[in-house]
């Protein structure tokens, strides 16, 4: 079985540019994540889809973040101005069902994103 | 609002030692409790998934428990080994207002000296 798939595996980019990453959950997967983590912590939510609409966004700082999920199944964040803080690696979960079930997370192997 | 805490933040042990990784939780309206491993610029790995019913899950040299009265889960790791060298993150996915949401602890990183 196939794993969540994310491109870029790095990125570097200067600051005010602009970034976007791509994921692919595993397949038949309805909820799709997207998680910040910011070196020596614990990943943090930045959005939850289930399908293709949003179900959690409430941490996602939307003056620069955005993110889609078309036709419910693979996914792109961009950030547009990056800043520095931006520096994390930016990793993408799915699960099978439901975001209110008792569901296990799968993830992909995360892009590192530095903004210089 | 849900908090994880892992302490300790690291631990050092020789090869051969068992040893115990804890996690912490404020509230107990939990789904479920899952370990996962990530090796330095790694994704996370899933190593065991505990439901809010059960008590403890083991796969191979790994075993883990839950006490959800009191907001617990330990990572119990048989005769460790320098390849179990990584960093071990706890997620407890919530119930309630916040259904379906995980959150994750900081981490305990492991250095297994051969």
């Amino acid at each position: 079985e196939a794993g969540v798939a994310q491109s870029p595996r790095y990125k570097i980019i200067e600051k005010r540019q602009s970034v976007a990453f791509w994921c692919n959950p595993i397949s038949g997967h309805a909820t799709l994540y997207w998680y910040q983590q910011i070196l020596g912590q614990g990943p943090k939510l930045l959005i939850q889809f289930q399908n293709n609409g949003v179900v959690d966004d409430s941490q996602l700082p939307k003056d620069r973040f955005s993110a889609e999920r078309l036709k419910g199944v693979d996914s792109t964040l961009k950030i547009q101005p990056a800043k520095l803080e931006d520096s994390a690696v930016y990793l993408c979960a799915s699960s099978l069902g439901t975001s209110a079930t008792n569901e296990k997370l799968f993830f992909g192997s995360g892009t590192q994103l530095s903004v210089l | 609002k849900q908090e994880v805490t892992q302490i300790p933040a690291a631990l050092s042990v020789p090869e051969g030692e068992n040893l115990v990784l804890n996690c912490s939780f404020t509230d107990s309206a939990i789904y479920n409790l899952q370990w996962f491993r990530q090796d330095p610029g790694k994704g996370l790995t899933s190593l065991l998934l505990i439901q809010s019913s059960q008590r403890e899950q083991t796969s191979g040299r790994l075993n883990a428990s839950l006490d959800k009265s009191s907001g617990r889960s330990t990572l119990y790791i048989a005769a460790s080994q320098p390849g179990d060298s990584a960093t071990y993150l706890c997620a407890v996915r919530a119930k309630g207002t916040n259904a379906g949401k995980s959150t994750f602890g900081d981490g305990t990183t492991l250095t297994v000296k051969p």
